[in-house]
């Protein structure tokens, strides 16, 4: 597709339910970034994918967080035994690489309620 | 903590006036400066960066503006127009890494 595509947009889920979001970036884009944004807060940084390397894991809030990317393309965020404050707007973005200036695109994003 | 701050969450502008939307950083590292309009319900498009050594950067009605030794950058849209009215984020690039603001909410009033 033209663009940065994630699924499903909305997501409502009991707390302690596993959660699985989905990533489809710009093909050719080789750096992939999960963000989330909580009610009234800006982005926050989760994780980051560029290229082969090992992914920069930094922002992930506790181990109930994970991501993969398979085939350097698609990538998916797993969220474990959701919990209430795991409620947010969880945004994907690529760039066809990240260095200096080079901007990224996002996706819609997807919104996760956890009840 | 925050390295790059809006203080200000909502900004409204008469149509045709201009727009100053600020932002502040902490980390003197950033070495581009990006900012994103967010309209409801999509995601951030990007809008205009500037390199960390300029000091201004212009593309039709946006220019940014950067102070390095007041650590603070700010967008100038003019003349606003109804279609600007979205949430604006600025960012600092520290390498592989981007910080975002809060965000400030523009209304432009027709």
């Amino acid at each position: 597709g033209a663009g940065v595509s994630q699924s499903p947009s909305n997501k409502v889920t009991e707390k302690g339910k596993d959660v699985e979001l989905r990533c489809d970036p710009i093909s050719g884009h080789t750096a992939l970034y999960w963000y989330r944004q909580s009610l009234g807060q800006g982005l926050e940084f989760l994780i980051y994918f560029q290229g082969n390397s090992a992914p920069d894991k930094s922002g992930l809030p506790s181990d109930r967080f994970s991501a993969e990317r398979t085939g350097g393309s698609v990538s998916t965020l797993t969220i474990q035994r959701t919990q209430q404050e795991d409620s947010a707007v969880y945004l994907c973005a690529s760039s066809y690489r990240a260095v200096f200036g080079e901007k990224l695109f996002f996706g819609s994003g997807t919104q996760l309620s956890v009840l | 903590d925050q390295q790059v701050k809006q203080n200000s969450p909502s900004l409204s502008v008469q149509e045709g006036r201009i727009s100053i939307l600020n932002c502040d950083y902490t980390n003197s590292m950033f070495d581009y400066f990006l900012w994103y309009k967010k309209y409801p319900a999509e995601g951030p498009t990007f809008l205009i960066s500037i390199s960390s050594i300029k000091d201004k950067n212009e593309d039709g009605r946006f220019t940014v503006f950067l102070n390095k030794s007041a650590k603070h950058l700010s967008l100038h849209i003019v003349p606003s127009q109804p279609g600007d009215s979205a949430v604006y984020f600025c960012a600092g690039q520290d390498g592989n890494q981007f910080y975002f603001g809060t965000g400030t909410s523009l209304t432009v009033i027709p």
